[in-house]
């Protein structure tokens, strides 16, 4: 079946240091991908998203890159800040009989703290 | 635009009762999607309903239900509740389908089973 895995956590960084947070998935088909955040005491939002091969996600400095070459959609970002700190999710849309339905499949999530 | 809303955000039952938790989805949206988040988990899908039936289901069992209603709202309905069934139960709707369709989601309601 369909799986996401994340790079364990969790990540500390001090502000404006580079992110990297690993992606890697398994499906059937050319699903599409996505990164989501959830924030303390919140629900998740659309961080960025990609739906097909070579395309690049990009959203509040936020960048990822889908590489179906070595199925990874890592998320990158320059220069983190205090207010990203948050818990971050990769995920992906399956594909039934050439047709998203929008069931996401999801990593098990990467928890970043950014200090000042 | 309320986005997507749902109640309760906190509830306690206890080992064996049944409970009902509501999602009212963003406007304009006719796809309802529920997930359920362990702590410390990423979300998973229990179902999805749309033009009121059920589309595609995860791998829960039976006791997990759930109905949408004409106005595209839904619950999801959980019986003989177990203390694994503690965790954040997430809706997310949507509209239309095709690669890339977005999901927004509620800010879920947080279950304790004691």
């Amino acid at each position: 079946g369909n799986s996401v895995t994340q790079m364990e956590g969790p990540v500390t960084l001090s502000e404006e240091a580079f992110l990297t947070i690993n992606c890697t998935y398994t499906a059937t088909g050319y699903p599409s991908l996505f990164w989501y955040v959830q924030y303390p005491g919140e629900g998740l939002q659309l961080l960025l998203k990609a739906t097909k091969a070579d395309d690049k996600g990009s959203n509040k400095g936020f960048e990822a890159t889908y590489r179906k070459e070595t199925t990874s959609f890592h998320l990158e970002k320059g220069s983190v800040q205090v207010s990203d700190s948050a818990v971050y999710f990769c995920a992906l849309s399956e594909i039934s009989g050439g047709t998203s339905y929008g069931k996401l499949t999801f990593g098990q999530g990467t928890i970043l703290t950014v200090h000042p | 635009d309320a986005g997507v809303t749902q109640s309760p955000t906190h509830l306690i039952k206890t080992r064996g009762q049944q409970v009902t938790l509501r999602c009212s989805p963003k406007s304009g949206h006719d796809t309802v999607s529920w997930y359920q988040q362990a702590l410390g988990q990423g979300p998973q899908f229990i179902f999805q309903y749309y033009e009121e039936e059920e589309r595609q289901r995860g791998n829960f069992p039976d006791r997990f239900s759930g109905h949408q209603f004409p106005n595209y709202s839904s619950e999801l309905n959980v019986n003989a509740l177990l203390l694994g069934d503690s965790a954040l139960y997430l809706c997310a709707s949507s509209f239309g389908q095709g690669l890339g369709t977005e999901a927004f989601f509620g800010q879920g309601t947080r279950l304790t089973v004691v």
